[in-house]
């Protein structure tokens, strides 16, 4: 079984300030990771997934994210972030092999002008 | 065109209805799922349908029965509803790829209500 924490359920910022939102994960196999955002009321999209390759992997709107293995974890960046990045952004694994995406709680990301 | 449509968009209704939520994909995917997100944003798996045949349960009520008609579709069917039911309920689709990779994408959800 595999499990995810974000640490921060919260992360407020101001607009083109960098930000980091933490993730950590937990499992006995190897897993993809993933990170997807949820604009409000809207549906999840994905940003950016690591599978294998280079730790460090490039999303969508200027994100990045950086797989580290000992430490077990896939911590997601931006260097100067909008008003427009306000949204919930999830952390979440699978299985590699398997389909199913076990998802962290979420950190809301509040970015003020 | 949406990829993966939900119907309603919202549902408001009392306890101890039965009522149905429907999804489709047009992506031509062979997986479909159904999440559950509540009141405090956690998302989690529901069920997972491979080529309309049921391959992941988790621990859901039985109240909660989905129905696959055909790869496109999987329906969720919710009876006797409870206050603890009301949630945001998404549906995925995903096609399984070379490495076991499978993206999924997203419906837009259902907001539940119980009243």
């Amino acid at each position: 079984a595999q499990s995810v924490t974000q640490l921060d359920s919260q992360v407020p910022v101001f607009e083109e300030a960098p930000v980091e939102l933490r993730c950590n994960y937990s499992s006995s196999v190897s897993v993809y990771l993933f990170w997807y955002v949820q604009y409000p009321n809207q549906g999840l999209q994905l940003l950016l997934k690591y599978l294998s390759g280079s730790t460090l992997v490039k999303g969508i709107n200027g994100f990045e994210a950086e797989f580290n293995k000992s430490q077990t974890s896939f911590h997601l960046r931006k260097p100067s972030v909008h008003i427009s990045d306000t949204a919930e952004y999830f952390c979440a694994v699978s299985q590699i092999g398997y389909s199913t995406l076990t998802f962290g709680k979420g950190t809301m990301l509040l970015v003020s002008p | 065109d949406t990829a993966v449509s939900q119907t309603p968009k919202y549902l408001v209704t009392q306890m101890g209805n039965d009522k149905s939520i429907k999804c489709e994909q047009n992506l031509g995917h062979d997986t479909m799922y159904w999440y559950k997100q509540d009141s405090k944003k956690f998302l989690k798996i529901m069920f997972s349908y491979n080529n309309k045949e049921l391959i992941i349960n988790e621990t859901v009520p039985n109240r909660f029965s989905p129905k696959s008609p055909d790869k496109a579709h999987l329906n969720l069917h919710i009876n006797s509803l409870e206050l603890g039911d009301s949630a945001v309920y998404f549906c995925a689709s995903s096609q399984v790829g070379g490495q076991g990779f499978n993206e999924q994408f997203f419906g837009p959800g259902t907001r539940l209500t119980v009243l």
